[in-house]
């Protein structure tokens, strides 16, 4: 069974500046995908990013990039210019490419991120 | 379009009743599932719908939980004779489907429903 770990709880960062929220992950598998949400106190769970893992390109999506390393089986999501907009908990999630049931999302158990105006 | 949706946003119940949470997803997502969140465990995946095909309950943590899926849209989770231990933000995705490989894999979240036995 695959396994995510996000070791980190919480984190803060200044507005304008740049956090690098940490994920690591288990795996037996040599293709999947991998993600970050974001959840506001709404609760309303955001997609902010997805990497395929045959890709070796690193994803980005405006301020928000990754940092892939395959082999190492680290997932860090990088924030750029925070907002404080960014303030929520971040979830990292592993994802099989099969069908069925095993494409469910496995979670990590989330980071706390705060910005200070 | 309009994205996931899940009703009611906040549901308080006795301990002992059942209740019924209920799943929007979005036109044309053939795949839904049931994820909850609880602060002890983290997010769970419960269950699975593909379509037609029979659900995947490999989640579910008990017999009192249960969910159907009417003409392949809309989805019911519901929750019998509830225990404090249930109290817990209980999420709904969709996805485009799980056909393909290289189709999709983003799922896409609802608001979630917060349920709180007491």
């Amino acid at each position: 069974a695959q396994t995510v770990t996000q070791s980190q709880p919480e984190m803060s960062v200044q507005e304008a500046e740049t956090v690098t929220l940490s994920c690591t992950y288990d795996t037996s598998e040599s293709d999947y995908y991998l993600f970050w949400y974001k959840q506001p106190p709404s609760r309303q769970m955001i997609l902010v990013i997805r990497q395929e893992a045959y890709k070796q390109q690193n994803a980005t999506e405006n301020r928000f990039s990754v940092n892939f390393q395959k082999a190492a089986k680290s997932f860090s999501l990088k924030i750029s210019d925070s907002q404080l907009g960014d303030a929520a908990m971040y979830f990292c999630a592993y994802r099989s490419p099969v069908t069925g049931a095993n494409s469910k999302l496995t979670f990590g158990k989330g980071i706390t991120l705060s910005v200070r105006p | 379009g309009a994205g996931v949706s899940q009703s009611p946003s906040n549901k308080v119940t006795e301990k002992g009743k059942d209740v019924e949470l209920r799943c929007d997803p979005i036109s044309g997502h053939t795949a839904l599932y049931w994820y909850r969140q609880s602060l002890g465990q983290g997010l769970e995946f419960l269950i699975y719908f593909q379509g037609n095909s029979a659900p995947d309950k490999s989640g579910l943590p008990s017999d009192r939980f249960s969910a159907e899926r009417t003409g392949g849209s809309v989805s019911t989770l519901t929750i019998q004779r509830t225990q404090q231990e249930d109290s817990a933000v209980y999420l709904c995705a969709s996805s485009l489907g799980t056909s393909g490989r290289r189709r999709g894999g983003e799922q896409y979240f609802g608001p979630g429903t917060r349920l709180t036995v007491t």
